[in-house]
C-alpha cells in the first residue's frame, strides 16, 4: 500500500496564481483532512471531510477550497496565492466514526512558497 | 470548541533519564487522544492513542501515556530516553461528537543529549 500520497513535494508560486495540491489515499479511509504547519503554530486544520461529497471548514479555511468526489482523493485548491500561504501542507486520512483504529496517516507534505 | 495545549515548547533530557511531554485538552464530548512524532522534513507518525478502557496506554518505541479525565491531561512518558527519541511531538484530540475533526497542539521539541 502506498498510504497517503501528496503531490507535488515542492512548489513555488507567484502571488495571485492558483494551484491544486493533490492528496490520494489507498486505505479506504472515510476521513481526510488538510493541515498547514507553520513554525511555532503546530498544525492548523484547513478543511476536512468525513466522506465522499461531504466537506467542512477547519480553523483556517480562507483562501482554500476543497472537494471530495471520491473516497480516495481530497485535493486542496489555492484560489489566488498570497505570501501568507507560504507553509508546509499535510494531508491526513483515517478510518471513521465507530472504529477503534482511528489514528491518522499523514502524507510527506508539500512545501509551498509564494513570492 | 475543542483545543489542545502543550505547555512546553522544548523539553531537554539526558539519555537514560525518564522523559515526560505534557498535554492537556478540552472537548465537549468524550475525547479520543493521540500522540504523534515528526522527524525533520517528514510527515507525522502515530505513536499511541487513548479511545476507551485502561487509562495507561502503551505505544511504539517504548512510549506510554496516561489519560487523566479529572485533570484533562494525556502526558507522554518514557522510562529511559534515547538520543534517537529527539524529535517534534504533537498531541491531538478528537471529540466523540465530531470525530472527523482533529485538533493538534503546537508541538514540543524533545532533545535527548548523550
Amino acid at each position: 500500500n502506498a498510504g497517503v500520497t501528496q503531490t507535488p513535494k515542492f512548489q513555488v508560486l507567484k502571488t495571485g496564481q492558483s494551484m491544486t495540491l493533490q492528496c490520494a489515499q489507498d486505505m479506504n479511509h472515510e476521513y481526510m483532512s488538510w493541515y498547514r504547519q507553520d513554525p511555532g503554530m503546530g498544525l492548523r486544520l484547513i478543511h476536512y471531510s468525513v466522506g465522499a461529497g461531504i466537506t467542512d471548514q477547519g480553523e483556517v479555511p480562507n483562501g482554500y477550497n476543497v472537494s471530495r468526489s471520491t473516497t480516495e482523493d481530497f485535493p486542496l485548491r489555492l484560489l489566488s496565492a498570497a505570501p501568507s500561504q507560504t507553509s508546509v501542507y499535510f494531508c491526513a486520512s483515517s478510518y471513521g466514526q465507530g472504529r477503534v483504529n482511528t489514528e491518522a496517516f499523514f502524507g510527506q507534505g508539500t512545501r509551498l512558497t509564494v513570492v | 470548541a475543542q483545543s489542545v495545549a502543550q505547555p512546553e515548547d522544548q523539553v531537554n533530557v539526558a539519555e537514560g533519564n525518564p522523559l515526560t511531554v505534557k498535554c492537556t485538552y478540552s472537548v465537549s464530548g468524550n475525547p479520543y487522544l493521540f500522540w504523534y512524532v515528526q522527524y525533520p522534513n517528514r510527515g507525522l507518525q502515530f505513536l499511541l492513542k487513548y479511545i476507551t478502557g485502561d487509562n495507561l496506554v502503551k505505544g511504539s518505541y517504548g512510549f506510554e501515556a496516561e489519560f487523566n479525565k479529572s485533570q484533562t491531561s494525556f502526558h507522554l512518558k518514557k522510562p529511559s530516553a534515547l538520543v534517537s527519541d529527539s524529535a517534534l511531538y504533537f498531541c491531538a484530540v478528537r471529540d466523540s461528537t465530531n470525530a472527523g475533526k482533529s485538533t493538534f497542539g503546537d508541538g514540543t521539541t524533545l532533545t535527548v543529549k548523550p
